[in-house]
C-alpha cells in the first residue's frame, strides 16, 4: 500500500464548479498534513496546511479525518487558473520528511 | 515568503559525466535541506536529507556514492550526480526547512537530461 494515495484524475470541470479531492495516508501516527499545488514543469508550492479542526482559505477548504486517515480539499467557484496538479503531502513521523502523493490533476475549462 | 534558488535550472550532459546542482536559501539560514527527484507524471520522491555540517541521510534505494550531497554552509547544499546515465534524467528539486520546522520552501528545480 502506498504511503499517500490520491486519485490521479484528471478532473475536468467547468469554471465556477465545485470540486473535491481526497487523499488517504497509511501511517496513523502522522502529524502534519498539507496540500501543495504544482504547475507543469514547476516546483510544488504550498497551498495550505490541514488542521484537525479543518481550515478554510478563500475558495479552498481542507479537512482532516484522522479516524479514517484521509484528507480532503474542496475548491469552490473554480477558476481557469486553478488548473494544476494538487499534491497531498504528509509528514509521516514528524521528522519533517515530506511524503508526497502522486497528485490529482485538475483541468478547469471555460 | 522565503526564497530558495537552484542552479542550473536545466542541464544537458553526456553519459558518464558528473553534474553538480546547487541549492541556496537566499534570505534565511537552513540547517536542513531536502533533495527530491521527480520523473515525468510521477510525484516527488525524497532522495536524501541534508544537514549542515554532517553527512546526508539517504532514503532507501538511493545510492549515496552516486548522488553526493554536501551541505557546507547554512545557505548552500549541493547535489552531484556522478557518472550520470540516461536513466538519471529527471527533475531534481531541493527544499529548505524554514524557521517554523514544518514549513519547507522549494527551489524551482533543475531539469537534467543525460544523453
Amino acid at each position: 500500500r502506498k504511503e499517500v494515495e490520491q486519485d490521479p484524475g484528471p478532473f475536468n470541470v467547468p469554471e465556477g464548479a465545485t470540486v473535491a479531492f481526497n487523499c488517504t495516508y497509511s501511517n496513523s501516527a502522522s502529524q502534519s498534513f498539507f496540500w501543495y499545488r504544482q504547475d507543469c514543469r514547476k516546483e510544488p508550492k504550498l497551498l495550505m496546511s490541514v488542521y484537525s479542526s479543518g481550515n478554510e482559505d478563500g475558495r479552498f477548504t481542507a479537512q482532516l479525518n484522522r479516524a479514517s486517515q484521509y484528507i480532503s480539499l474542496l475548491i469552490r467557484d473554480s477558476k481557469l487558473s486553478d488548473s494544476a496538479t494538487y499534491l497531498c503531502v504528509v509528514d509521516m513521523d514528524s521528522s519533517y520528511k515530506l511524503i508526497f502523493g502522486s497528485g490529482t490533476r485538475l483541468l478547469v475549462r471555460p | 515568503g522565503a526564497v530558495v534558488s537552484q542552479h542550473p535550472s536545466w542541464v544537458i550532459c553526456k553519459s558518464g559525466t558528473s553534474v553538480k546542482i546547487e541549492c541556496r536559501s537566499l534570505d534565511f539560514q537552513a540547517t536542513t535541506m531536502f533533495w527530491y527527484r521527480q520523473f515525468p507524471k510521477q510525484s516527488l520522491m525524497l532522495m536524501a536529507t541534508s544537514n549542515e555540517g554532517s553527512k546526508a541521510t539517504y532514503e532507501q534505494g538511493v545510492e549515496k556514492d552516486k548522488f553526493l550531497i554536501n551541505h557546507a554552509s547554512l545557505t548552500l547544499s549541493t547535489l552531484t550526480v556522478t557518472s550520470a546515465h540516461p536513466e538519471d534524467s529527471s527533475f531534481y528539486i531541493c527544499s529548505a526547512r524554514g524557521v517554523r520546522a514544518y514549513e519547507q520552501y522549494f527551489g524551482p528545480g533543475t531539469r537534467l537530461t543525460v544523453t
